[in-house]
Formats: C-alpha cells, structure tokens, sequence
C-alpha cells in the first residue's frame, strides 16, 4: 500500500541553524501539507501547498517557514534559522484531491533544536 | 473558527472494557469533515474514518463505532472489547469544505488499556 514517507527521523539541530525536512508525498496525491506537533500537545496545521503554490497557511508559518516541490516527488519544509521552540514533531500529509479526500500522514520528523 | 474539543485528556480501563472517546466540536460552515485518528506509542498518526456532515448514520468497523450527532456537534468514538493494542492517542479532527481543506485537531485523548 502506497505511503507517505519522510526523511530524516530525527533531527538535531542548532539554535539559529537552517534546517529541511524531506517528505515523498503518495505518488497521484495533489494536495499536501505540513503539520507541526510540540511533545504532548495537540497537531498543529502548518501550510497546505497545491499546484506549485501555497493554498493556505496558519499564523505559524511565518517568514522563517518556506516550502518547495524541487522536483516530481519531494515535499521539503524548510526552517532558515531555528529558535528552541521550534522543537516538535513535523508530519508531511498529502490527499488525492484536496477538498474532500482524507489526508494520510507519514511518520513524522522529530526535529530538536539546542 | 473552527474548534475541536476533547474533553478526556486520559482514560484508563481494563482489557475487554468497552470505552467512548468523546468530541464536540465547532464550527460555522453548514458543510464539514469530522475525522480520528490514532497516534500509536511509534508516534505516527493512523486514519480512522471520516465523515461527512450530511451523513448522519453511525458507522460500525470491527470493534470500532462512531456516532455522530449533528444537534449536539458531537462525533464520538467507541471501543468494545478493548485490548492492549488499542493503547494510543486518539485525535478527533474536523476539516472545512474548500480547497486546502486543512485539519482542526483536538486535544487528543490518551487510552491506556491495561491487561
């Protein structure tokens, strides 16, 4: 069965170091999306992305936040300089359509900042 | 805005116990999605079900059931026979009808199954 996947599995990073996370979204999915989960609290949407643009964003992702499509396949967040808050867990999701398809998660980037 | 709560930030019961997880939600839009999803110790997050808002009829998968009743902007979820492997997270989310259609996660409620 198809999946979403992500790359790396945990990250350490620095204080004000830029970092990207890597996601290969299912292969005939449109839509795709970052969510953000600090530990122990709830998921967190981050950005939405379709069609080489972004469809929508929440007051998270500021200025420090961009996303790309480099090529066919990868998804990548990118954070230009990393603050300790930024420590949580990332999830790449992706949905067949969009508007009314079910958003399947891959397993997440724990990414922890020092 | 939209807004998920649940209200059971844990549960704990005994194997075999059957158990409700419980979610209301808000929102202004006449049209939505209500989703679950299972956060295992691994840390991934497992789709459950999703449910439109003009289809009220509960839905029954295995040991699983979902009763959503739109009077009282609830979509809860029950266990029966609960067992070990069903400890996990569980997020109730709910999405709008439009492009982008981004999730609105609650709380998430923590099920310890003990045997």
């Amino acid at each position: 069965e198809p999946e979403v996947t992500q790359t790396p599995s945990h990250q350490v990073t620095q204080m004000g170091q830029e970092v990207i996370l890597r996601c290969v979204p299912i292969s005939n999915h449109l839509y795709f999306y970052w969510y953000r989960q600090i530990l122990g609290q709830k998921v967190e949407f981050l950005v939405s992305f379709y069609n080489n643009e972004i469809s929508e964003k929440s007051e998270i992702f500021d200025d420090q936040f961009s996303v790309e499509r480099p090529d066919g396949s990868n998804f990548t967040l990118k954070i230009r300089s990393t603050k300790l808050e930024d420590s949580a867990m990332y999830f790449c999701a992706s949905t067949h359509v969009g508007v009314q398809e079910t958003q399947y998660f891959g397993p997440g980037t724990r990414l922890l900042v020092l | 805005a939209q807004k998920v709560t649940q209200a059971q930030t844990e549960i704990s019961v005994v194997e075999k116990e059957d158990v409700t997880l419980d979610c209301v939600y808000e929102t202004r839009d006449t049209t939505y999605y209500l989703f679950w999803y299972k956060q295992p110790p691994s840390g991934e997050l497992v789709f459950l079900i999703r449910r439109n808002s003009f289809d009220e009829q509960n839905e029954i998968s295995g040991r699983y059931s979902w009763n959503f009743q739109k009077s009282t902007s609830s979509f809860n979820f029950t266990i029966t026979a609960s067992q070990v492997v069903d400890s996990a997270v569980y997020f109730c989310a709910l999405s709008r009808d439009n492009a982008g259609n981004m999730l609105t996660f609650g709380g998430g409620t923590r099920l310890m199954v003990k045997p």
